[in-house]
């Protein structure tokens, strides 16, 4: 099955960029995302990039996909303390599956 | 739109013990899928419920069972509770569309389940 991985953690200073690394074993996933989870909430979506692009920006985010060394990232440029969080990246197969990271906590200090 | 409500938000049952949980989809979303997360797993696929059957299954004990309901609600029960199955379960809601397409999965707060 599919597996995918990611750092532990990421420490950062307020107003820095943060990029966080993911990295999936299935060449046939389809759609990669990104999550985030706050505490004692569920998981939001962040964004989303299908397997055919290299590069999607959404105001602070860009994800950048490098498929053939099946690595994923996500930088948010100017990062805030309400963007202290972990942060899950997940891949989707053909059906509705996906496949979550360990996840990334990131800490940002001011 | 009312989001993904799931209830109970937290629970504590005693080994052997069987639970239920109940998720709520989005109005017009008719695939519910559960997850559960803990420390050390991470989050993990449960099963899929699309139009009341069972669509996708991931590698659980068939003590973990659950059902889709005609309004698209969803209920997961667990049965003979150990002290492993402590956890935050995720429901998520989707419409799905077909294949590989894009189908984003709206998540629920989760009901965290303490097993004593």
């Amino acid at each position: 099955g599919e597996d995918v991985e990611q750092s532990l953690f990421l420490s950062v200073r307020e107003g820095d960029s943060s990029v966080i690394n993911c990295t999936y074993t299935d060449s046939s996933s389809t759609y990669l995302y990104w999550y985030k989870q706050e505490p004692g909430a569920g998981l939001q979506l962040l964004t989303y990039i299908f397997s055919n692009m290299d590069m999607k920006q959404d105001q602070r985010l860009t994800v950048l996909l490098n498929k053939k060394d099946k690595h994923l990232s996500l930088r948010i440029a100017d990062t805030q303390t309400g963007d202290s969080a972990i942060y899950f990246c997940a891949a989707k197969n053909a059906g509705n599956m996906l496949t979550f990271g360990g996840g990334t906590r990131l800490m940002v200090k001011p | 739109k009312a989001g993904v409500t799931q209830t109970p938000r937290y629970l504590i049952k005693t080994r052997g013990q069987q639970v239920t949980l109940s998720c709520s989809p989005i109005s017009g979303h008719r695939s519910v899928s559960w997850y559960q997360q803990t420390p050390g797993q991470g989050l993990q696929f449960l099963f899929e419920y699309f139009s009341e059957t069972q669509r996708n299954k991931g590698n659980f004990p068939g003590r973990f069972s659950g059902r889709q309901f005609s309004n698209s609600r969803s209920e997961m029960n667990v049965s003979t509770l150990e002290l492993g199955d402590s956890a935050l379960y995720l429901c998520a809601s989707s419409m799905r569309s077909t294949g590989g397409a894009h189908n984003e999965q709206f998540f629920g707060p989760g009901t965290r389940l303490t097993v004593l």
